[in-house]
């Protein structure tokens, strides 16, 4: 069945340092791929998505591009701010009949000033 | 803004007493869904709608059922909370199967 695997946490970064947190997959057929970000006490808000192959989502600095070679989806930030703190979820759908998310355990971010 | 609603955003509820959760969606979406995540875990989902259509997880305890009167709303309902349903309670919607989803902002549930 799909899985979605990411970097462990937690993370913690001093402001303006460079962020990756890594996310592989395994899924039948062509996924697409999600970065949720939780923040304390929240929901969860979509970050950024791709659906296809080579696609690069981008959002509020934030990018990951979809490597279907290496079943990747790693999400960086070239230089992070203290509002950043949040707990981060790679996820995957299947589409199609598959209606399921399904997400990594999360990982959570600390930015210090 | 077009946007997921729910209430209330915490909620205290006895041990055995029934407690229903709200969502509301202003998206015209036609899919919604109910998630349960505890602390430090990813959402469970427990079931969704797809129009009036209702799919519920294998593993979603008997306890859990939900209502759709509309497009627009969606309730959870727990018939007999136990202290291990404390959770948060996730909602959200999607305009089709598959596609990215949007979540509300949650409701805390305390069971005491």
């Amino acid at each position: 069945g799909d899985s979605v695997t990411q970097m462990e946490g937690p993370v913690t970064l001093s402001e303006e340092a460079f962020l990756t947190i890594n996310c592989t997959y395994t899924a039948t057929g062509y996924p697409s791929l999600f970065w949720y970000v939780q923040y304390p006490g929240e929901g969860l808000q979509l970050l950024l998505k791709a659906t296809k192959a080579d696609d690069k989502g981008s959002n509020k600095g934030f990018e990951a591009t979809y490597r279907k070679e290496t079943t990747s989806f790693h999400l960086e930030k070239g230089s992070v701010q203290v509002s950043d703190s949040a707990v981060y979820f790679c996820a995957l759908s299947s589409g199609g009949s598959n209606y399921k998310l399904t997400f990594g355990k999360g990982t959570l971010l600390t930015v210090n000033p | 803004d077009a946007m997921v609603i729910q209430n209330p955003r915490y909620q205290v509820t006895q041990f055995g007493k029934p407690v229903t959760l709200s969502c509301s969606q202003t998206l015209n979406h036609n899919v919604m869904y109910w998630y349960q995540q505890k602390s430090s875990q990813a959402p469970k989902l427990l079931f969704h709608y797809y129009d009036k259509d209702f799919n519920n997880e294998a593993d979603t305890p008997d306890n859990f059922q939900s209502r759709r009167p509309n497009t627009s709303f969606c309730f959870l309902d727990i018939r007999s909370p136990g202290l291990g349903d404390a959770a948060m309670y996730l909602c959200a919607t999607s305009s089709l199967m598959g596609y990215e989803q949007y979540f509300g902002p949650g409701t805390r549930l305390t069971v005491t």
